[in-house]
């Protein structure tokens, strides 16, 4: 069945650098792909919205210049956090969805532990 | 915009017996809804969803919800747990014909001890 893939799936990065999560659709397209954050013992936040060929949708109260988000092709989105601190240490999920068929399939990732120290 | 209420933050229950984890959910137009289940530290698999037709909806491991639109709830049900079912539900929602994302509700956490 369709997969969502992301990587890596537990990074480790000292403060102030940069890291970058990919969230790929291994089998079939996404023009659309969610980035979610989860705190310990929290639900899912939702970051952005990030549509192929074009510039991300930030929720509210997230920072678009620190959460860098592209997405460049119908298979792959990527989210960088820049500059990154310890209290954006989380599990970051992205989702994508399947635009062929019904176009009513939603696939979420593994997730990915970020960990700033 | 829509949101998600899980009434429950927590659930305790003991081995073979019955549960139900409530969800309410409120938006202007017509919605999905989804349960994910997360084991700790896992991610999310899909329980079951609700797009259209039968209110009732069969789901994975036994759960099934149903789909109430007059009451705006999907309350998730079990007849009988297993110690395996130990983990956080989520309640989502999705405003699907807008192409909006989940939106989660804030888990609840079943318990189930012998």
């Amino acid at each position: 069945g369709a997969v969502v893939s992301q990587h890596p799936s537990r990074v480790i990065c000292k403060s102030g650098t940069s890291v970058k999560i990919e969230c790929r659709s291994l089998d079939f397209q996404a023009t659309t792909m969610f980035w979610y954050r989860q705190f310990p013992k929290q639900s899912l936040m939702l970051m952005a919205t990030s549509n192929e060929g074009s510039k991300a949708t930030y929720e509210q109260g997230v920072e678009k210049d620190k959460f860098l988000i592209n997405h460049a092709s119908l298979t792959l989105s990527t989210l960088t956090v820049t500059s990154a601190h310890p209290e954006d240490s989380s599990f970051y999920i992205c989702s994508a969805r399947d635009r062929g068929g019904s176009g009513n399939t939603i696939y979420f990732g593994e997730g990915s532990w970020l960990t700033v120290v | 915009a829509q949101s998600v209420t899980q009434l429950d933050s927590q659930v305790p229950v003991f081995e073979e017996a019955p549960v139900e984890l409530r969800c309410n959910y409120s938006s202007s137009v017509s919605v999905y809804l989804f349960w994910y289940v997360q084991y700790p530290n896992q991610g999310l698999q899909l329980l079951l969803k609700y797009l259209s037709g039968s209110t009732l909806v069969k789901g994975i491991n036994g759960f099934e919800a149903e789909f109430n639109k007059s009451q705006t709830s999907f309350h998730l049900r079990k007849p009988s747990v297993h110690i395996s079912d130990t983990a956080e539900y989520f309640c989502a929602v999705s405003e699907w014909q807008a192409g909006t994302a989940l939106i989660f509700g804030k888990g609840t956490t079943l318990s189930v001890s012998s």
